[in-house]
């Protein structure tokens, strides 16, 4: 996977409680992301990074916030968890040669968290 | 709006068969095109890269095509093997990124 690890890989967690994944990377790379797949529907951008506290918002950007005080790691925080939020996660990195969103993105393997 | 739709959604072969995924497009303009596999409980991991201006691109047993009239592109699996039991998914690059929702291979012994 590409020198990237998520942790944790699997959460149970209940309604209302704050929730952060981490993504870490030995890649060096530029750019980070965090997506969310679910079924029925492609992966989806939630936020992304293109430096140490640089970040945006992707098309699901709504109840999570990150941050990036390292270039190695990119946290995502549910401030207050809903049944909603429950998905299978994916922090992606690249090294952003040519346009932020344009060059090939890596995956970590994923978090399963599941809102009860 | 930019929509990306595969087919078959799932499949089933037989371990040595060839199969072709689909891929249409509303997408436009893109300025590359790839296709990721994506093992169970894992990432996806990119299996080959098209720039909008190429037909077709190969790795291995895995080509896949682009035809820009039709707004298709397919991956064709060659002598599939156990291993590419998988979910397949084509992802568009105009600017941000936009993900099919895979088609589900499974191939049985």
């Amino acid at each position: 996977d590409a020198g990237i690890t998520q942790s944790p890989r699997h959460k149970v967690t209940e309604t209302g409680t704050p929730v952060t994944l981490r993504c870490h990377q030995t890649e060096n790379h530029r750019y980070m992301y965090w997506y969310r797949q679910d079924p029925g529907h492609g992966l989806r951008l939630i936020h992304y990074s293109y430096g140490v506290k640089d970040t945006d918002k992707g098309e699901v950007s709504d109840g999570y916030s990150v941050s990036r005080s390292k270039t190695e790691d990119f946290l995502l925080t549910l401030e207050s968890a809903t049944s909603s939020q429950t998905s299978v996660y994916f922090c992606a990195i690249s090294d952003g040669s040519r346009t932020s969103l344009d060059n090939e993105q890596f995956f970590g393997p994923g978090t399963r968290l599941t809102v009860l | 709006k930019n929509q990306v739709e595969q087919s078959p959604q799932s499949l089933i072969i037989l371990e040595g068969k060839n199969c072709t995924l689909q891929c249409n497009y509303t997408v436009s303009p893109f300025s590359n095109l790839r296709w990721y596999k994506q093992d169970t409980g894992r990432g996806p991991v990119s299996l080959t890269i098209m720039t909008f201006s190429e037909n077709t691109k190969s790795n291995g047993r895995y080509t896949a095509t682009l035809d820009a009239d039709t707004k298709q592109s397919s991956l064709h699996i060659t002598a599939s093997q156990l291993s590419d039991s998988a979910s397949y998914i084509c992802v568009f690059t105009p600017g941000n990124l936009i993900f099919g929702k895979g088609t589900k291979l499974s191939v049985k012994p």
